[in-house]
């Protein structure tokens, strides 16, 4: 079966910091890939994806980065940090074709202070 | 552009109470329908979708169906238990393929509280 793992689970990192967030996927190959955020009290924004191997493409302009460096490894950096960063992150991943689901990781808890 | 409306909440409801969460959807095409739930602290997880027109989606107890003809997939469920307490997102998917991306647009999501 599939499993999506995201380190760490929770960070608090000061403003101006740089920020590595990783997120990996088991036991399928070549998946559809995406950071999502989710600010307090609200839906989600889709910050990146990617379907396939240095292969991004993003959704919001932003401090933030994406790369795909491995087939099932996604990795969402920024060089400095904002306050606004802060947030509820994110990684799913999808099987690819018309209209599949996208199943998510655990999360990761990001608060800049 | 495609949409997706839900009530925001928050709901609370006795435990045992019904059900209804309200969504509703902008799109051409045909696109697949979703809810999905995130328990506090986690990340979400598929609940039912469905695929077209007419067909229902159901799972742990919960329903919904599209209704093209009123652009809806409301989610019902018969007797909340505390269990459910949670965060339900509805969402839409756009039919693409493999070499763009499953654009999921989500609602902003109905925080629901069921008390004892």
């Amino acid at each position: 079966s599939q499993t999506i793992h995201q380190w760490p689970a929770t960070l608090v990192q000061p403003v101006g910091s740089p920020l590595s967030l990783e997120c990996t996927v088991e036991g399928t190959s070549n998946p559809n890939l995406y950071w999502y955020r989710q600010a307090a009290g609200r839906g989600l924004q889709l910050l990146f994806y990617s379907v396939g191997i240095g292969q991004i493409s993003s959704e919001v302009p932003q401090n933030l980065s994406a790369s795909r460096p491995q087939d099932r490894q996604f990795i969402l950096s920024s060089k400095k940090l904002l306050l606004s960063d802060s947030g509820f992150y994110l990684c799913a991943w999808s099987s690819g074709g018309a209209a599949d689901t996208q199943y998510f990781g655990p999360g990761t808890r990001l608060t800049v202070l | 552009g495609n949409s997706v409306t839900q009530m925001e909440g928050p709901v609370t409801l006795s435990e045992e109470a019904f059900l209804t969460i309200n969504c509703t959807y902008t799109a051409t095409g045909y696109p697949s329908l979703f809810w999905y739930v995130q328990y506090p602290g986690e990340g979400l997880q598929l609940l039912l979708k469905a695929t077209k027109a007419d067909d229902k989606g159901s799972n742990k107890g919960f329903e919904a169906t599209y209704r093209k003809e009123t652009t809806s997939f409301h989610l019902e469920k018969g007797s909340v238990q505390v269990s459910d307490s949670a965060v339900y997102f509805c969402a839409l998917s756009e039919s693409r393929m493999k070499t763009s991306y499953d654009k999921v647009i989500f609602g902003p999501g109905t925080s629901l509280s069921v008390i004892p």
